[in-house]
């Protein structure tokens, strides 16, 4: 599986937009861009996926760029409750095992 | 949505002593499930993959007699820890996948082991 490569940490003021970077310069035709986030203490929860095209959920939005070396995790409005750290993980698709990067950890402060 | 727990949330035991730890797949069936193990301030390391019906596939350096997987049923994997020692306190997770070659894995809440 390809390799990624997220800033350590970042701060968001609550209400604004958070844009989760993530380099993914190795990636292979068939791999897909998976994005995760844990919260203290908690296991990891799914946000959104995709492969070439943007995708939006409730959650999220991901934008990858046209030569899929990288992509942003958007989060339109971040509220306190966003505060966790982000990972940005690249694999193929059905391929199940997962492996975790360092992340980024993402403070949202009032 | 899928949902996978985790059963004990939290365990303190002595050292010397064997833990066991649960993870099932609660409205579906899993034939295969994933255990993490998470230290403070780091990142989930994948240990190994629990396969229904067959032997555990242990990533390198996971001890495979330390770390017992047992994965009996369809919803059912368990792991144990034997004879722990306190640098076995860690927080141990397990997920799931929706069903053979799907895009969604589903985690469970974690497990807190203290070995003192």
């Amino acid at each position: 599986d390809a390799k990624t490569t997220q800033p350590t940490s970042m701060d968001c003021a609550e209400g604004r937009a958070a844009n989760l970077p993530c380099n993914h310069s190795t990636i292979s035709g068939n791999e897909y861009v998976y994005w995760y986030r844990q919260i203290h203490s908690q296991g990891p929860q799914y946000i959104i996926h995709g492969l070439k095209n943007n995708e939006t959920n409730e959650m999220a939005s991901l934008i990858i760029t046209e030569d899929r070396k990288s992509s942003t995790l958007i989060l339109p409005h971040a509220t306190l409750r966003d505060t966790a750290v982000y990972y940005c993980i690249v694999k193929m698709n059905g391929g199940f095992k997962t492996i975790f990067g360092a992340g980024t950890r993402l403070f949202v402060k009032a | 949505g899928a949902v996978v727990s985790q059963h004990p949330s939290w365990v303190i035991c002595k050292s010397g002593t064997s833990v066991k730890i649960e993870c099932r797949s609660l409205d579906f069936q899993a034939t295969t499930m994933f255990w993490y193990r998470q230290f403070p301030k780091q990142s989930l390391m994948l240990m190994a993959t629990s396969n229904e019906g067959s032997k555990a596939t242990y990533e390198q350096g996971v001890e495979k007699d330390k770390f017992l997987i047992n994965h009996a049923s369809l919803t059912l994997s368990t792991l144990t820890v034997t004879s722990a020692h306190p640098e076995d306190s860690s927080f141990y997770i397990c997920s799931a996948p929706l069903g053979a070659g799907s895009d969604e894995q589903f985690f469970g809440p974690g497990t807190r082991l203290t070995v003192l």
